[in-house]
């Protein structure tokens, strides 16, 4: 089984501040999901990346796929309130229809 | 499109009872899958249902089971409820056209609180 490490598990910023999440694995990542989770409620999906060496960009968000497709990233620039929630990673498996999780990332943006 | 919808939201429980939730897909998708999520252990892989099957199975013992009917819509059933089966339990569907990288969207989940 592929394990996700995300890092760190907990951000607290002020409104307008940066921060980076990572996702790391030891595997090859054959794609790999962004989510993010607001308490009680489902992972919305952010953004899948599938090359290496992929960058997307979601407003004010930017994902980085590591070149070796084992690491990536996501950046959010001056954070707002609304980003506040449960950064989760994920990853496709050799199982179908099963996602890998990371342990998530809990983002808390203050006013 | 409506997205996936899961019904009970929320759903208390005493020990013992047994409790069958509720997933409807985004239309056209035929794959559900499950997961059960806890702050202990993280979101966790139940099953994935595809045409009417079960194709895939996590490791969690056989109380947890499911079905899907013929419009793709699926049901899980735990039995014998124990304290530590409280959780939020997610469904996910996908089309399942196999690449092997599909995208799963998720429902907002059943929140089930065992007593």
């Amino acid at each position: 089984t592929q394990l996700l490490e995300q890092s760190p598990q907990f951000l607290s910023i002020q409104e307008g501040e940066n921060l980076t999440v990572y996702c790391n694995s030891s595997s090859v990542f054959s794609s790999l999901q962004w989510y993010r989770q607001e308490p009680g409620e489902g992972p919305v999906l952010l953004v899948t990346v599938v090359t290496g060496g992929e960058v997307k960009k979601l407003k004010r968000l930017t994902f980085q796929f590591g070149d070796a497709r084992k690491d990536s990233s996501l950046h959010i620039t001056a954070a707002q309130p609304g980003d506040t929630g449960l950064y989760l990673c994920a990853s496709t498996t050799d199982s179908w229809g099963k996602l890998q999780f990371g342990a998530g990332t809990q983002v808390v943006v203050t006013p | 499109k409506a997205g996936v919808t899961q019904t009970p939201r929320y759903l208390i429980k005493t020990r013992g009872q047994q409790v069958t939730l509720s997933c409807s897909p985004i239309s056209g998708h035929r794959s559900v899958s499950w997961y059960q999520q806890t702050p202990g252990q993280g979101l966790q892989f139940l099953f994935e249902y595809f045409s009417e099957t079960q194709r895939n199975k996590g490791n969690f013992p056989g109380r947890f089971s499911g079905r899907q009917f013929s419009n793709s819509r699926s049901e899980m059933n735990v039995s014998t409820l124990e304290l530590g089966d409280s959780a939020l339990y997610l469904c996910a569907s996908s089309l399942r056209t196999g690449t092997g990288r599909e995208t799963q969207y998720f429902g907002p989940g059943t929140r089930l609180l065992v007593l």
